[in-house]
Protein backbone atom coordinates (compact mmCIF):
# COMPACT_ATOMS: atom_id res chain seq x y z
CA UNK A 1 0.00 0.00 0.00
CA UNK A 2 1.64 3.41 -0.81
CA UNK A 3 -0.99 5.51 0.88
CA UNK A 4 0.10 8.10 4.00
CA UNK A 5 1.15 6.10 6.75
CA UNK A 6 1.00 7.44 10.45
CA UNK A 7 3.00 6.20 13.54
CA UNK A 8 2.24 5.41 16.16
CA UNK A 9 -1.54 4.53 15.78
CA UNK A 10 -2.38 4.98 19.40
CA UNK A 11 -0.29 6.66 22.15
CA UNK A 12 -1.50 6.54 25.75
CA UNK A 13 0.74 8.73 28.15
CA UNK A 14 1.06 10.47 31.16
CA UNK A 15 0.71 14.59 31.58
CA UNK A 16 4.03 16.19 31.10
CA UNK A 17 5.84 13.57 28.59
CA UNK A 18 6.90 14.09 25.50
CA UNK A 19 5.44 12.02 22.62
CA UNK A 20 6.30 12.38 19.09
CA UNK A 21 4.62 10.94 15.73
CA UNK A 22 5.56 9.91 12.60
CA UNK A 23 4.28 10.65 9.11
CA UNK A 24 5.47 9.23 5.71
CA UNK A 25 4.02 10.73 2.73
CA UNK A 26 2.81 9.49 -0.64
CA UNK A 27 6.25 9.17 -2.01
CA UNK A 28 5.88 11.71 -5.21
CA UNK A 29 4.15 14.42 -2.97
CA UNK A 30 5.94 17.21 -1.87
CA UNK A 31 3.00 19.10 -0.06
CA UNK A 32 2.80 17.77 3.76
CA UNK A 33 0.36 18.50 6.47
CA UNK A 34 -0.64 17.88 9.91
CA UNK A 35 -4.01 18.27 11.54
CA UNK A 36 -6.04 17.34 14.91
CA UNK A 37 -9.19 15.72 15.15
CA UNK A 38 -11.17 16.17 18.90
CA UNK A 39 -14.28 14.24 19.21
CA UNK A 40 -16.68 15.55 17.82
CA UNK A 41 -14.97 17.92 15.55
CA UNK A 42 -13.45 18.42 12.29
CA UNK A 43 -10.13 18.21 11.76
CA UNK A 44 -8.29 21.53 12.46
CA UNK A 45 -5.39 23.14 10.31
CA UNK A 46 -2.03 22.51 12.67
CA UNK A 47 1.05 23.62 9.96
CA UNK A 48 1.79 22.63 6.26
CA UNK A 49 5.78 21.91 4.56
CA UNK A 50 6.74 22.17 1.47
CA UNK A 51 9.00 19.90 1.19
CA UNK A 52 11.45 20.71 3.71
CA UNK A 53 9.91 24.28 4.21
CA UNK A 54 8.02 24.83 7.19
CA UNK A 55 5.45 26.98 5.31
CA UNK A 56 2.18 27.88 7.46
CA UNK A 57 1.57 27.52 10.96
CA UNK A 58 -1.59 27.79 13.14
CA UNK A 59 -2.24 29.32 16.00
CA UNK A 60 -3.15 26.12 17.64
CA UNK A 61 0.62 24.63 17.64
CA UNK A 62 1.49 26.28 20.86
CA UNK A 63 5.30 26.32 21.36
CA UNK A 64 5.18 23.01 23.04
CA UNK A 65 4.29 21.50 19.18
CA UNK A 66 7.33 21.17 16.90
CA UNK A 67 6.97 19.44 13.67
CA UNK A 68 9.84 18.91 11.33
CA UNK A 69 10.44 17.58 7.62
CA UNK A 70 14.08 17.18 7.00
CA UNK A 71 14.95 15.71 3.14
CA UNK A 72 11.39 16.73 2.40
CA UNK A 73 10.51 13.18 2.95
CA UNK A 74 9.04 12.02 6.17
CA UNK A 75 7.98 14.37 9.13
CA UNK A 76 7.64 14.50 12.63
CA UNK A 77 5.15 16.25 15.02
CA UNK A 78 5.91 16.58 18.84
CA UNK A 79 4.12 17.64 21.56
CA UNK A 80 6.64 18.57 24.71
CA UNK A 81 5.21 18.55 28.15
CA UNK A 82 1.86 16.94 26.81
CA UNK A 83 -1.59 18.03 28.68
CA UNK A 84 -4.57 16.82 28.56
CA UNK A 85 -6.18 18.97 26.40
CA UNK A 86 -3.84 17.40 24.12
CA UNK A 87 -5.66 14.32 23.76
CA UNK A 88 -6.60 14.31 19.84
CA UNK A 89 -6.49 12.22 16.89
CA UNK A 90 -3.35 13.69 15.28
CA UNK A 91 -3.83 13.42 11.06
CA UNK A 92 -1.20 13.64 8.70
CA UNK A 93 -1.63 14.25 4.72
CA UNK A 94 0.05 14.77 2.20
CA UNK A 95 -0.73 16.21 -2.12
CA UNK A 96 0.67 16.92 -5.38
CA UNK A 97 2.79 19.22 -6.94
CA UNK A 98 0.43 21.19 -9.48
CA UNK A 99 2.22 19.93 -12.76
CA UNK A 100 0.41 19.33 -15.57
CA UNK A 101 -2.67 18.00 -13.72
CA UNK A 102 -3.54 21.21 -12.15
CA UNK A 103 -4.26 21.90 -8.82
CA UNK A 104 -6.60 18.97 -7.49
CA UNK A 105 -6.92 20.57 -4.25
CA UNK A 106 -7.11 17.04 -2.91
CA UNK A 107 -5.55 15.99 0.47
CA UNK A 108 -4.57 12.78 0.77
CA UNK A 109 -5.02 11.26 4.68
CA UNK A 110 -3.53 9.06 6.86
CA UNK A 111 -5.21 6.49 8.99
CA UNK A 112 -4.29 9.08 12.42
CA UNK A 113 -2.16 8.60 15.31
CA UNK A 114 -4.43 8.80 18.45
CA UNK A 115 -3.06 10.45 21.48
CA UNK A 116 -4.59 9.93 24.80
CA UNK A 117 -3.00 11.90 27.82
CA UNK A 118 -3.34 10.90 31.47
CA UNK B 1 -11.62 34.19 7.01
CA UNK B 2 -13.24 30.87 6.34
CA UNK B 3 -16.11 28.67 8.23
CA UNK B 4 -18.71 25.96 7.37
CA UNK B 5 -21.54 24.69 8.95
CA UNK B 6 -22.94 21.10 9.14
CA UNK B 7 -26.21 21.72 10.59
CA UNK B 8 -27.18 18.35 11.20
CA UNK B 9 -24.78 15.96 13.69
CA UNK B 10 -26.38 13.15 12.98
CA UNK B 11 -28.75 11.65 10.50
CA UNK B 12 -30.82 8.47 10.27
CA UNK B 13 -32.02 6.83 7.41
CA UNK B 14 -33.01 3.42 6.20
CA UNK B 15 -31.12 1.45 3.32
CA UNK B 16 -32.33 2.60 -0.19
CA UNK B 17 -33.96 5.90 1.07
CA UNK B 18 -32.24 9.11 -0.47
CA UNK B 19 -30.49 11.71 1.80
CA UNK B 20 -29.19 14.87 2.16
CA UNK B 21 -26.13 16.43 3.77
CA UNK B 22 -26.24 20.15 4.34
CA UNK B 23 -23.73 22.15 4.23
CA UNK B 24 -23.14 25.96 4.12
CA UNK B 25 -19.94 28.27 4.09
CA UNK B 26 -18.50 31.42 4.47
CA UNK B 27 -15.32 32.35 2.30
CA UNK B 28 -14.29 35.65 1.07
CA UNK B 29 -12.47 34.59 -1.41
CA UNK B 30 -12.47 32.10 -4.68
CA UNK B 31 -14.26 28.96 -3.59
CA UNK B 32 -13.28 25.40 -3.53
CA UNK B 33 -15.23 23.07 -2.14
CA UNK B 34 -14.90 19.61 -0.54
CA UNK B 35 -16.65 16.52 0.86
CA UNK B 36 -14.64 13.94 2.65
CA UNK B 37 -16.03 10.62 4.78
CA UNK B 38 -14.56 8.98 7.45
CA UNK B 39 -15.19 5.45 8.55
CA UNK B 40 -14.60 4.38 11.70
CA UNK B 41 -11.17 4.16 12.89
CA UNK B 42 -9.70 5.32 9.72
CA UNK B 43 -8.48 8.03 8.00
CA UNK B 44 -10.35 10.82 5.49
CA UNK B 45 -11.16 10.01 1.86
CA UNK B 46 -12.19 12.25 -0.71
CA UNK B 47 -16.14 12.24 -1.71
CA UNK B 48 -16.07 14.77 -4.44
CA UNK B 49 -14.67 18.80 -5.09
CA UNK B 50 -15.97 21.91 -6.30
CA UNK B 51 -12.95 23.94 -8.06
CA UNK B 52 -14.55 25.73 -10.41
CA UNK B 53 -17.06 24.37 -13.97
CA UNK B 54 -20.67 22.60 -13.65
CA UNK B 55 -22.00 23.57 -10.09
CA UNK B 56 -23.28 20.13 -9.94
CA UNK B 57 -20.57 17.44 -8.95
CA UNK B 58 -20.58 13.72 -9.33
CA UNK B 59 -18.03 11.48 -6.85
CA UNK B 60 -17.43 8.12 -5.43
CA UNK B 61 -19.91 5.73 -4.74
CA UNK B 62 -23.13 7.71 -6.43
CA UNK B 63 -22.84 10.53 -4.72
CA UNK B 64 -23.03 14.29 -5.80
CA UNK B 65 -23.11 17.58 -4.55
CA UNK B 66 -24.38 21.06 -5.89
CA UNK B 67 -22.49 24.22 -5.69
CA UNK B 68 -25.02 27.21 -4.85
CA UNK B 69 -23.49 30.17 -5.39
CA UNK B 70 -26.30 32.21 -4.26
CA UNK B 71 -27.39 29.93 -0.88
CA UNK B 72 -23.86 29.49 0.00
CA UNK B 73 -24.69 25.98 0.08
CA UNK B 74 -23.12 22.67 -1.19
CA UNK B 75 -25.31 20.18 -0.06
CA UNK B 76 -24.42 16.03 -0.36
CA UNK B 77 -26.96 13.92 -1.63
CA UNK B 78 -27.27 10.18 -2.55
CA UNK B 79 -30.39 8.87 -4.28
CA UNK B 80 -30.25 5.11 -2.42
CA UNK B 81 -28.10 4.81 0.53
CA UNK B 82 -26.25 1.32 1.81
CA UNK B 83 -25.82 0.31 4.91
CA UNK B 84 -21.85 0.46 4.01
CA UNK B 85 -22.82 4.53 3.75
CA UNK B 86 -22.60 4.52 7.83
CA UNK B 87 -20.09 6.53 8.30
CA UNK B 88 -19.20 10.51 9.67
CA UNK B 89 -18.90 13.01 6.29
CA UNK B 90 -17.08 16.23 6.56
CA UNK B 91 -17.90 19.27 4.29
CA UNK B 92 -14.88 21.95 4.05
CA UNK B 93 -13.46 25.04 2.26
CA UNK B 94 -10.61 25.62 0.94
CA UNK B 95 -8.18 28.13 0.61
CA UNK B 96 -4.82 28.28 -1.37
CA UNK B 97 -1.22 28.17 0.57
CA UNK B 98 1.96 29.95 -0.09
CA UNK B 99 3.44 27.49 -2.31
CA UNK B 100 0.66 26.13 -3.85
CA UNK B 101 -0.81 24.10 -0.78
CA UNK B 102 -4.10 23.49 0.36
CA UNK B 103 -6.02 25.01 4.16
CA UNK B 104 -8.90 22.95 4.20
CA UNK B 105 -11.30 24.30 7.28
CA UNK B 106 -13.89 21.44 8.12
CA UNK B 107 -17.44 21.51 9.13
CA UNK B 108 -17.80 19.55 12.58
CA UNK B 109 -19.11 16.71 10.70
CA UNK B 110 -22.76 15.22 9.79
CA UNK B 111 -23.03 11.38 11.14
CA UNK B 112 -24.89 9.00 8.42
CA UNK B 113 -26.42 5.75 9.75
CA UNK B 114 -28.39 3.50 8.24
CA UNK B 115 -30.82 1.54 9.13
CA UNK B 116 -32.24 -2.07 7.49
Amino acid sequence: DTGVSQNPRHKITKRGQNVTFRCDPISEHNRLYWYRQTLGQGPEFLTYFQNEAQLEKSRLLSDRFSAERPKGSFSTLEIQRTEQGDSAMYLCASSQEQGIVGWTGELFFGEGSRLTVL
Amino acid sequence: AQSVTQLDSQVPVFEEAPVELRCNYSSSVSVYLFWYVQYPNQGLQLLLKYLSGSTLVKGINGFEAEFNKSQTSFHLRKPSVHISDTAEYFCAVSRRLTGGGNKLTFGTGTQLKVEL
